[in-house]
């Protein structure tokens, strides 16, 4: 059974901080996906990494940026957060480079004062 | 890049009944097209996938539907229950790199 799990579920952070979201997974997936949702926009994709070292830009990569030193762990930095970032953030996984079903994490609740 | 639209954004039916949700898409490189359901509070679990492939798939009082000519694809949900209301979405991928590109969700309430 795919576990994927975040740090936090949920976040309060204010104007200007520096914030760390960590996702894990325990299926050692090679893809790993960090997505953003917002009512009537559905799920936006900001980064995701098909392995160690790597990153690919998404839809929505402004204001945000990535890590992934270990295969297992993928987190999205908020350099300097803003309100408008304020958001429910999720992270999936899966195991392949080709259509491959994405496993969600539970979602961490962020909100930015 | 891909585009999914999908539609209602909103849907009620009576328990019983059933529910039909459209998804269109752009690319006709798409080959994968997942649906997930999501309900309150909790995180998108996928429910049924098909491939392109294939028309049409089902799993118990669910099926999806293929038109690859058309581009678009359809969840049906049959004999519908309380348990049924969530967030549901489409997704449809390239295939290279998985990137799934996600419609903007249909609420889907059931009504007793």
């Amino acid at each position: 059974d795919v576990k994927v799990t975040q740090s936090s579920r949920y976040l309060v952070k204010r104007t200007g901080e520096k914030v760390f979201l960590e996702c894990v997974q325990d299926m050692d997936h090679e893809n790993m996906f960090w997505y953003r949702q917002d009512p009537g926009l559905g799920l936006r994709l900001i980064y995701f990494s098909y392995d160690v070292k790597m990153k690919e830009k998404g839809d929505i990569p402004e204001g945000y940026s990535v890590s992934r030193e270990k295969k297992e762990r993928f987190s999205l930095i908020l350099e300097s957060a803003s309100t408008n970032q304020t958001s429910m953030y999720l992270c999936a996984s899966s195991g392949t480079r080709g259509a491959d079903t994405q496993y969600f994490g539970p979602g961490t609740r962020l909100t930015v004062l | 890049g891909e585009n999914v639209e999908q539609h209602p954004s909103t849907l009620s039916v009576q328990e019983g009944d059933s529910a039909v949700i459209k998804c269109t898409y752009s690319d006709s490189a798409s080959n994968y097209f997942p649906w997930y359901k999501q309900e309150l509070g909790k995180r998108p679990q996928l429910i049924i996938d098909i491939r392109s492939n294939v028309g049409e798939k089902k799993d118990q009082r669910i099926a999806v539907t293929l038109n690859k000519t058309a581009k678009h694809f359809s969840l049906h949900i049959t004999e519908t229950q309380p348990e049924d209301s969530a967030v549901y979405f489409c997704a449809a991928s390239i295939g290279t790199g998985n990137q799934f590109y996600f419609g903007t969700g249909t609420s889907l309430t059931v009504i007793p």
